[in-house]
């Protein structure tokens, strides 16, 4: 059974760039949510998504928005790309709203 | 808002016992709990407590909480080098499964 799997695995962009990021969550789970998590720091809450659509969300402005697919994968993108959106950015899976949250490797993305 | 406050750096030799500690603000949380990170990979779940809990024991793994103190530990026995790692504590709210973390707590284990 293949856990949560994340591409790319490491993104470099410019300032001013858009960024699309992809995570398949694990089996038989419905709910994906997005973190990042910046060097040295833990991670930080984007956006969760059930059904297709957004359900929670984070402190983060609208340059970040996402989406879910009717096979549960999820896209992230971020616009008009900045040097502090430099980070790690994982994906977690869950069931439902179960508490139980899987992470993926994560995609790191450099911004120059 | 929720703040979850670790301590930055635990170092321990082979064998030894290892004590993480954390705290949080948010007296409404559900869930706490404990996610391992090993250099240039993801999140790992090791554990986690409701919060009506006081003690969880997995394996080598003992999670108390004080929930009056909002104080977590982990406590990690026998502690072996492929421990070594960054520690992150976490809570969510009721209702809601998102996360808040800690900055982590980076364990150091010495043969």
């Amino acid at each position: 059974d293949a856990g949560v799997t994340q591409s790319p695995t490491h993104l470099i962009k410019t300032r001013g760039q858009q960024v699309t990021l992809r995570c398949s969550p694990k089996s038989g789970h419905d709910t994906v949510s997005w973190y990042q998590q910046a060097l040295g720091q833990g991670p930080q809450f984007i956006f969760q998504y059930y059904e297709e659509e957004e359900r929670q969300r984070g402190n983060f402005p609208d340059r970040f928005s996402g989406h879910q697919f009717p096979n549960y994968s999820s896209e992230l993108n971020v616009n008009a790309l900045l040097l502090g959106d430099s980070a790690l950015y994982l994906c977690a899976s869950s069931p439902g709203n179960e508490y139980e949250q899987y992470f993926g490797p994560g995609t790191r993305l450099t911004v120059t | 808002g929720e703040d979850v406050e670790q301590s930055l750096f635990l170092s321990v030799r082979e064998g030894d016992s290892s004590v993480i500690n954390c705290t949080y603000t948010d007296s409404s949380s559900t869930y706490l709990y404990w996610y391992k990170q090993e250099p240039g990979a993801g999140l790992q779940l090791l554990t986690y407590i409701f919060s009506n809990m006081d003690m969880k024991q997995d394996q080598r793994l003992t999670v108390l909480l004080n929930k009056k103190d909002k104080h977590l530990s982990l406590r990690i026995a026998d502690t072996q080098t492929g421990d070594s790692a960054i520690y992150f504590c976490a809570e969510s709210e009721p209702g809601y499964s998102t996360l808040t973390f800690g900055k982590g707590t980076m364990l150091l284990v010495s043969p």
